[in-house]
């Protein structure tokens, strides 16, 4: 099975400052690769996904963005950060049999 | 439409048994699944089970899906208090398009 990593685990930034968060994944090739959001340890928001290096698809308009530069690695960015982009924020990847989707263990964003 | 419902709630007493429950609205979706949440956690898939499948078990749990009905349930046999978490129903329609989640069930298990 595949694992995915996720980096960093936790982060506080202030209202305005960049963000980047990092996530890889090891264990497969050419995976759909997925950012999702989980406010109050509720419901995920899909946010972006990718079939391929390049390749995006955004879900919701808002001051985020992702790229994937290569094949097992998908960065959330965005150039100034909200109150209301707080939240948990987790990679997953969808394997070689499109079948199976995991997960990594998350990021917990506090913007102040 | 895409739409995945979930009670919000379930509380049990350890060593019964717990049943989660879901529906979903496409008859298209090819593959159903389970996720189990800790507490600070990312999702762990748990099972998965084929639409042309009625039930699926695994050790303690079992998956039973009624397609006619739209209805997938989850059994969690003898719960134990590391069964606290939240639970996920999600479906799939097709490998290239995005899980769809429903909001999760939140399990509290009694001792």
């Amino acid at each position: 099975s595949q694992t995915i990593h996720q980096w960093p685990a936790t982060l506080v930034q202030p209202v305005g400052s960049p963000l980047s968060l990092e996530c890889t994944v090891e264990g497969t090739s050419n995976p759909n690769l997925y950012w999702y959001r989980q406010a109050a340890g509720r419901g995920l928001q899909l946010l972006f996904y990718s079939v391929g290096i390049g390749q995006i698809s955004s879900e919701v308009p808002q001051n985020l963005s992702a790229s994937r530069p290569q094949d097992r690695q998908f960065i959330l960015s965005s150039k100034k950060l909200l109150l209301s982009d707080s939240g948990f924020y987790l990679c997953a990847s969808q394997g070689d049999r499109g079948r199976e989707q995991y997960f990594g263990p998350g990021t917990r964003l506090t913007v102040t | 439409g895409e739409d995945v419902e979930q009670s919000l709630f379930l509380s049990v007493r350890e060593g019964d048994s717990s049943v989660i429950n879901c529906t979903y609205t496409d008859s298209s979706s090819t593959y159903l699944y389970w996720y189990k949440q800790e507490p600070g956690a990312g999702l762990q898939l748990l099972t998965y089970i084929f639409s042309n499948m009625d039930m699926k078990q695994d050790q303690r749990l079992t998956v039973l899906l009624n397609k006619k009905d739209k209805h997938l349930s989850l059994r969690i046999a003898d719960t134990q208090t590391g069964d606290s978490a939240i639970y996920f129903c999600a479906e799939i329609y097709s490998g290239n398009t995005p899980l769809v989640f429903g909001k999760g069930t939140r399990l509290s298990v009694i001792a």
